[in-house]
């Protein structure tokens, strides 16, 4: 199907461990983000690539890795799990170029850090 | 630095009931964008609207309406005539464009909007 996806759609692992969050995009857009969604604070941008091996921090990059080998692919690594990730988590992509520049979200992954 | 501010946390209304969301920005560019997105009990994000900072005619669609006000800031979402369907968080966001590099995004805390039959 095209359009953005994401998977798992819901994890749940211990602290310590490390995870991985996929996305995965049809439009062949060239810009994809990650966000954390948390009560009281919106959506806050955790990473953000503008093409295949160009990445850049967001507002909160601690505790998160990602990669983009493929412009279709974008994921996100916890690589020691904390509580305080326990969030949802969407990814995001928007086309390049001044003219346009809604994102378009994927359906998220609710995380849970026990 | 950028900001976006909605300082309705939750609103109630009864069905048929026009309601006004408010978002209030801040940026010192000349040039940006902002959007509304809906956000349904469901959980996905659904965008709504974008609007460049040149361009600060309201614009309607159906039942939503949006009104730009540069001069105050602010970028507020109506709904007339709710129905139980509106029901959702909404966002405001705001994108600054660079002359350089990849566009960041600064959401609002949102608004939850709860529509009553």
């Amino acid at each position: 199907d095209a359009g953005i996806t994401q998977s798992p759609r819901y994890k749940i692992t211990e602290t310590g461990r490390q995870v991985t969050l996929m996305c995965h995009q049809t439009w062949s857009h060239s810009y994809m983000f990650w966000y954390r969604q948390d009560l009281g604070h919106g959506l806050r941008l955790i990473y953000y690539s503008a093409a295949a091996d160009i990445t850049d921090k967001g507002e909160v990059p601690d505790g998160y890795v990602v990669s983009r080998s493929k412009t279709e692919n974008f994921p996100l690594t916890l690589e020691s799990a904390t509580r305080s990730q326990t969030s949802v988590y969407f990814c995001a992509s928007k086309i390049s170029g001044r003219s346009y520049n809604e994102q378009f979200f994927g359906p998220g992954t609710r995380l849970t850090v026990l | 630095a950028q900001k976006v501010t909605q300082a309705q946390t939750e609103i109630s209304v009864v069905e048929k009931e026009d309601v006004t969301l408010d978002c209030v920005y801040e940026t010192r560019d000349t040039t940006y964008y902002l959007f509304w997105y809906k956000q349904p009990p469901s959980g996905e994000l659904v965008f709504l609207i974008r609007r460049n900072s040149f361009d600060e005619q309201n614009e309607i669609s159906g039942r939503y309406s949006w009104n730009f006000q540069k001069s105050t800031s602010s970028f507020n979402f109506t709904i007339t005539a709710s129905q139980v369907v509106d029901s959702a968080v909404y966002f405001c966001a705001l994108s600054e464009i660079p002359t350089s590099g990849t566009y960041k995004y600064i959401f609002g805390t949102g608004t939850r909007l709860k529509v009553l039959a």
